[in-house]
């Protein structure tokens, strides 16, 4: 099983529609992250969290909220979809030796 | 000024041939550094991390870090066509809670 876990894969979803994409771990780490990635972008951090408590904005956070709901959960939402929030959505955990990342498969979210 | 500069590339190089990636960032007081590779699709995976000047080499790959100058490349050496992907640089940000940084990434191809 994967340490990262992402649901749903893929979405597509209206404008206007209020979505969630959700991110679980098996790795025991506190701090959690979302980045989005859009072709020539690179990797742009939403939110991260070091534990329950402590939630922080990123570069990227207007439109977007996020829960976190256990040490292992963290959600992030989209309260409203607009077109230009597609995009591939990734949850990330970090700990351990060299306080490497670990990354989710992503969330292609496509926002019509 | 963004905090990690990469060239998009693409960058072309032969199958057998050094491919030499660049990367320079802004925070002269940045301690570790990472190179991430991520294929088309697929989420970032690391591949080194370095946090001393000089040189560091794992198998085919060698991360060079110049702190004086603030640039950090990776080398890859015997190219293969396997090694064709993004390549994404990652410094962490101390106006993010220390969360990694990424570079817009540089497309590396490498023909057979």
């Amino acid at each position: 099983d994967a340490d990262v876990t992402q649901t749903p894969r893929n979405r597509i979803t209206k404008t206007g529609k209020r979505i969630m994409l959700e991110c679980s771990q098996t790795k025991g780490h506190d701090r959690m992250y979302w980045y989005r990635q859009d072709p020539g972008l690179g990797l742009r951090l939403i939110y991260y969290s070091f534990d329950v408590k402590d939630i922080n904005k990123g570069e990227i956070s207007d439109g977007y909220s996020v829960s976190r709901q256990a040490q292992a959960k963290f959600s992030l939402s989209l309260e409203s979809a607009i077109p230009n929030q597609t995009a591939l959505y990734f949850c990330a955990t970090r700990g351990g030796e060299n306080e490497k990342l670990f990354f989710g498969s992503g969330t292609q979210l496509s926002v019509l | 000024q963004k905090e990690v500069e990469q060239n998009s590339g693409p960058l072309s190089v032969p199958e057998g041939a050094i491919a030499s990636l660049n990367c320079t960032y802004s925070d002269r007081g940045s301690q570790s550094f990472f190179w991430y590779r991520q294929y088309s699709g697929k989420s970032p995976e690391l591949i080194m991390s370095i946090y001393s000047n000089g040189d560091k080499e794992d198998g085919r790959f060698t991360a060079q870090l110049n702190k004086a100058s603030q640039y950090v490349s990776l080398l890859i050496r015997d190219s293969q066509p396997s090694d064709s992907a993004t390549y994404l640089c990652a410094v962490p940000g101390r106006n993010s809670g220390y969360a990694l940084n990424f570079g817009k990434g540089t497309s590396l191809l490498v023909t057979p």
